[in-house]
């Protein structure tokens, strides 16, 4: 299956502490997206990237948040001394191009607890 | 900035019963629309998308939606529902202007009776 993969699928992290989201993009694509879904709420648009750019990160939190998307290897979106509120779905999601009307191919997200 | 609109939190339909989900959507131009299902604990799926021309848009898995420009909405139909369909949908609207990010409507979670 060459979709989206995300790991892990589950996280826990105690308050305090780091957490690493993985995406890897479908075979052929170059632009990764970020979305955060909170509890019983529709999705946030976080950071977009290109290979070793961040192009859009009009979403993101000013703190604590980070993405890298290096030329090789997956996207990394990475939470620093993690709180409570940071529980949530985290999505990725790909396209070939970094256009409006290309479609989004989302992975089955990371959800992400906070103990 | 574009927003998106789903009136409808939660929908039930019996099965084989028709169905349609509403979207209304905020933006100065006609915006890239989309339409994805996300079952639980999975990702989402796109079920189908507009961006010129025929106004009525056929998806996947028996699914259409409609663009109204003067209406500004672009809902979601399926003639007759399987309790497969049983889901949350996700009405999402891009834009050139807005940058590449998809904006989302809050989802309307649909359960379908035997």
């Amino acid at each position: 299956n060459a979709g989206v993969m995300q790991n892990p699928r589950h996280l826990v992290r105690r308050r305090g502490q780091e957490a690493r989201l993985r995406c890897s993009p479908m075979k052929g694509h170059s632009h990764v997206y970020w979305y955060r879904q909170l509890p019983e709420e529709g999705l946030k648009f976080m950071v977009y990237l290109q290979k070793e750019n961040i192009i859009d990160e009009s979403g993101m939190p000013k703190e604590r948040f980070s993405a890298e998307f290096p030329k090789e290897g997956p996207s990394i979106l990475r939470i620093q001394q993690v709180v409570r509120g940071d529980s949530a779905a985290y999505f990725c999601a790909s396209s070939p191009e970094g256009a409006s009307n290309q479609p989004q191919h989302f992975g089955d997200g990371t959800r992400l607890s906070i103990l | 900035a574009q927003s998106v609109t789903q009136p409808d939190i939660h929908i039930t339909v019996s099965e084989g019963a028709s169905l349609e989900l509403r979207c209304n959507y905020s933006y100065g131009a006609t915006p890239y629309l989309f339409w994805y299902v996300q079952s639980p604990g999975q990702g989402l799926q796109l079920l189908l998308k507009y961006f010129s021309g025929d106004t009525l848009v056929q998806g996947i898995k028996g699914f259409e939606a409609e663009f109204k420009r003067s209406q500004s909405s672009f809902n979601l139909r399926k003639p007759s529902v399987h309790w497969s369909d049983a889901a949350e949908y996700f009405c999402a609207v891009a834009h050139k202007a807005a940058g590449n990010k998809l904006t989302f409507g809050g989802g309307t979670r649909v359960l379908v009776k035997p």
